[in-house]
């Protein structure tokens, strides 16, 4: 079955560092992926998307690239800030014939200034 | 306004009782998803619906019913609440068309069951 693993968090960064969230999945045929963000309090939002393999995915300043040989997505911001702190969710749907997202577990993201 | 809402926001009820969460979409998606979001399982997948009068079972659909008669509404019914049902619920809805699989959540229901 397909399935979603992120690297387990809480992370705490400094404002302005480097943001990696790692991401890899398992799926039958050629899955679209997601992230989503979480504010606290509220519900999920899209971030970015993918839908074939090499494509990036960005917005608000972070990308992701579908790397279909290392069955990855990871997610990465050049500077993060304060009001990104969230938890991040990354998704995939596997396509036509399916009806659900598959999420992984959520990586909580606190930036300190 | 435009979107996707739940009613109410917060509910606390006691265990034996009959609560039902309200979903409304207004975009006329096909699709309309309930999840919960509990510490430690992420999201997990109640019921979903592909069309109006038309639903089916997700990952942990047992103690709760849905109903779809209009295209718009999604409610979800606990019939009987336990504790093990205290959570954060969330709908969503996509649309049935082309390739674009993404979800739109609403903005949650804190459901506390004392």
């Amino acid at each position: 079955g397909n399935s979603v693993t992120q690297m387990e968090g809480p992370v705490t960064l400094s404002e302005e560092a480097f943001l990696t969230i790692n991401c890899t999945y398992t799926a039958t045929g050629y899955p679209s992926l997601f992230w989503y963000v979480q504010y606290p309090g509220e519900g999920l939002q899209l971030l970015l998307k993918a839908t074939k393999a090499d494509d990036k995915g960005s917005n608000k300043g972070f990308e992701a690239t579908y790397r279909k040989e290392t069955t990855s997505f990871h997610l990465e911001k050049g500077s993060v800030q304060v009001s990104d702190s969230a938890v991040y969710f990354c998704a995939l749907h596997s396509g036509a014939g399916s009806y659900q997202l598959t999420f992984g577990k959520g990586t909580k993201l606190s930036v300190i200034p | 306004d435009a979107g996707i809402t739940q009613s109410p926001r917060y509910k606390i009820t006691e265990t034996g009782r009959q609560v039902t969460l309200m979903c409304h979409q207004t975009w006329s998606h096909s699709y309309m998803f309930w999840y919960r979001q509990d510490l430690g399982h992420g999201l997990r997948l109640i019921y979903y619906s592909a069309a109006a009068d038309i639903t089916d079972k997700g990952e942990v659909p047992d103690g709760y019913v849905v109903s779809r008669s209009k295209t718009e509404n999604f409610p979800l019914t606990l019939e009987s609440a336990t504790r093990s049902q205290t959570s954060v619920y969330f709908c969503a809805s996509r649309g049935g068309g082309g390739h674009s699989y993404e979800q739109y959540f609403g903005p949650g229901t804190r459901l506390t069951v004392t």
